[in-house]
This record gives C-alpha cells, structure tokens and sequence, in this order.
C-alpha cells in the first residue's frame, strides 16, 4: 500500500512559469514532509520541508503547501528555470521516528 | 566533508554470488539508511541504523543483511543476489530524528544481476 502517492509521473512547464508538484499521502500519523530533487546518475539532494505545524514554508523560488484535512503537500516553483529539470521525490515521516516513506516521483522537464 | 561516499558506482553480479556494497559517511551522524530505486516504485527503505550495534528494518528487507560496527560505516551485504535486485541503491545519513535533521544521500550503487 502506497502510503506516499505522487500521481503525475511527469510534468513540462515553460522557463519563467510556475511548477506545481503534488503529493499526497494517507498515513494521518506523518506529521513532517521533505522535497527532494535528484538528477541522474546522483543521490537525492534535499531542498525544502515542512512540519505539520504550519501551512506554508518558502525558501527563495521553492514554497510547499501542506493541506492537512486533504492530507495534501504541494512543491511551487516559481519562476522554473532549465536547471530546475529533475526528478522531484516527496517523502513524509512521523516526529520521533527516523523512518522516511518517498513517493514514485515526479519528472519535471522545464522548457527553455 | 566527503558527506556520504558509496563504492563501488557499478556492479555486476551473476544470479547467487554475494558482494557488500560499502556506504560511509563523515558528518558523525548516528542515522543511516539503505533505500533501493526501481522504475515506477521511488525510494524504499530497506534496512536503517539509529546507532553502532541498532539496525532495523524496512520496507523490503529481504535478500539483505547490514550490520552497523561504527558511527561511520553501513555496509548492505547480499548474500544470493538474485535478479530482482538489480536496482539502483542509495545510501543516506541524517543527524537526528524526523524533523530535527536533513536526511543526506550518497551518488548510489547501480547494480545488475544476471
């Protein structure tokens, strides 16, 4: 059972727009969710998260959303840049656990 | 800082031999972790660490052993590498519980069985 879902495998967006990823997952005990970006043929690189304390959490051109009661994350990206082409994996966890359960990811193809 | 390290970058395998794939990290971290790749199924975790001597497992433990000696080192063993195990396999390490620290990874282990 998935309990980490990333329903669009793929995604292509024009340089200077917005890039929505989303993300949701059903375990109602995860309480701290991570994005993280990865390109091919490295490891997963961190890059922005959020605690189930709070709605929003923003650093530079990346914002995640979190939706509690639709148990519903989201990763913006604004304005998306041809660097920004990756692979996009959300994770979630419970506080007091050291567990990370990732989504399938999300490719993200950023059009110059 | 090397940050995560992970020998070797490709492997080979034939259906049955073993082999250790060999994860380190200098960052002091008392968490570590190994998670496989596969098209279409993300990341799962296969076997995790919180300290010398505490491992765990995941999600899809089977067919591996690990074993956690130091604060350092995590190697995954495959004792009779079967070709469901042809994946791609990262290694990661963070400081602290869920929420208190960045879960670091290494570039991955691209293995094959035949």
């Amino acid at each position: 059972d998935q309990q980490v879902k990333q329903n669009s495998p793929s995604l292509s967006v024009q340089e200077g727009r917005i890039s929505i990823l989303n993300c949701d997952y059903t375990n109602s005990m995860f309480d701290y969710f991570l994005w993280y970006k990865k390109y091919p043929a490295e490891g997963p690189t961190f890059l922005i998260s959020i605690s189930s304390i709070k709605d929003k959490n923003e650093d530079g051109r990346f914002t995640v959303f979190l939706n509690k009661s639709a148990k519903h994350l989201s990763l913006h990206i604004v304005p998306s840049q041809p660097g920004d082409s990756a692979v996009y994996f959300c994770a979630a966890s419970g506080s007091g656990t050291y567990k990370y359960i990732f989504g399938t990811g999300t490719r993200l193809k950023v059009l110059a | 800082n090397a940050g995560v390290t992970q020998t070797p970058k490709f492997q080979v395998l034939k259906t049955g031999q073993s082999m250790t794939l060999q994860c380190a990290q200098d960052m002091n971290h008392e968490y570590m972790s190994w998670y496989r790749q596969d098209p279409g199924m993300g990341l799962r975790l296969i076997h995790y660490s919180v300290g010398a001597g505490i491992t765990d497992q995941g999600e899809v433990p089977n067919g591996y052993n690990v074993s956690r000696s130091t604060t350092e080192d995590f190697p995954l063993r495959l004792l009779s590498a079967a070709p469901s195990q042809t994946s791609v396999y990262f290694c990661a390490s963070s400081q602290g519980l869920a929420g208190t620290g960045t879960q670091y990874f290494g570039p991955g282990t691209r293995l094959t069985v035949l």
